[in-house]
């Protein structure tokens, strides 16, 4: 379980600043991805990765900036935050990406007021 | 994009019992249908998965079906307990990301 990790697990914050998410894994996995998750919608990908410099759009992007410098890390930045971004957050990572179980990690809870 | 609607969205049971969960889907191109579970305020986590060369496969008491010509799958719990009670995502690969369905809330009621 302490494979991959979130940071912070809870944050409020004000409409229009910029929050940065963090996910951190050591498997050395090559795909990350992040996901958001709210009442009635289940688990939407918003942004992932297939490795380092690459990454591309889910379905839920607009709002959010992903970098992914290191194989490890992958950030989730909301730029300007408004209160529809109020959601909980999921990291996960694959081996490969295709066919395989994704891990979680413990989510972060964002609110957005 | 693909889509994977999931039914019921909740689910009452009691204990014994069994539940079931099914999902369809519309992207004939997907290979790979896995299930998660997701306790109150945990992660999710697969407790099931199937690939499309396989109908059918069991572990204890959960099982998950494939109908790849009609695109649908589904969850089968059997002998319900109230460890049971979470919330329940089918999911499908699409590209290199998977896909969920909105989830399921299964109470197991003793």
């Amino acid at each position: 379980d302490a494979g991959i990790t979130q940071s912070p697990r809870y944050k409020i914050t004000e409409t229009g600043r910029q929050v940065t998410l963090m996910c951190h894994q050591t498997w050395s996995h090559s795909y990350m991805f992040w996901y958001r998750q709210d009442l009635g919608h289940g688990l939407r990908l918003i942004y992932y990765s297939a490795a380092a410099d690459i990454t591309d759009k889910g379905e839920v992007p607009d709002g959010y900036v992903v970098s992914r410098s290191k194989t490890e890390n992958f950030p989730l930045t909301l730029e300007s935050a408004t209160r529809s971004q109020t959601s909980v957050y999921f990291c996960a990572s694959s081996v490969i990406g295709e066919n395989t179980e994704a891990f979680f990690g413990q989510g972060t809870r964002l609110t957005v007021v | 994009g693909e889509n994977v609607e999931q039914h019921p969205s909740t689910l009452s049971v009691q204990e014994g019992d069994s539940a079931v969960i099914k999902c369809t889907y519309s992207d004939s191109a997907s290979n790979y249908f896995p299930w998660y579970k997701q306790e109150l305020g945990k992660r999710p986590q697969l407790i099931i998965d199937i690939r499309s060369n396989v109908g059918e496969k069991k572990d204890q008491r959960i099982a998950v079906t494939l109908n790849k010509t009609a695109k649908h799958f589904s969850l089968h719990i059997t002998e319900t307990q109230p460890e049971d009670s979470a919330v329940y995502f089918c999911a499908l690969q699409a590209g290199t990301a998977l896909i969920f369905g909105k989830g399921t809330t299964l109470s197991v009621s003793s």
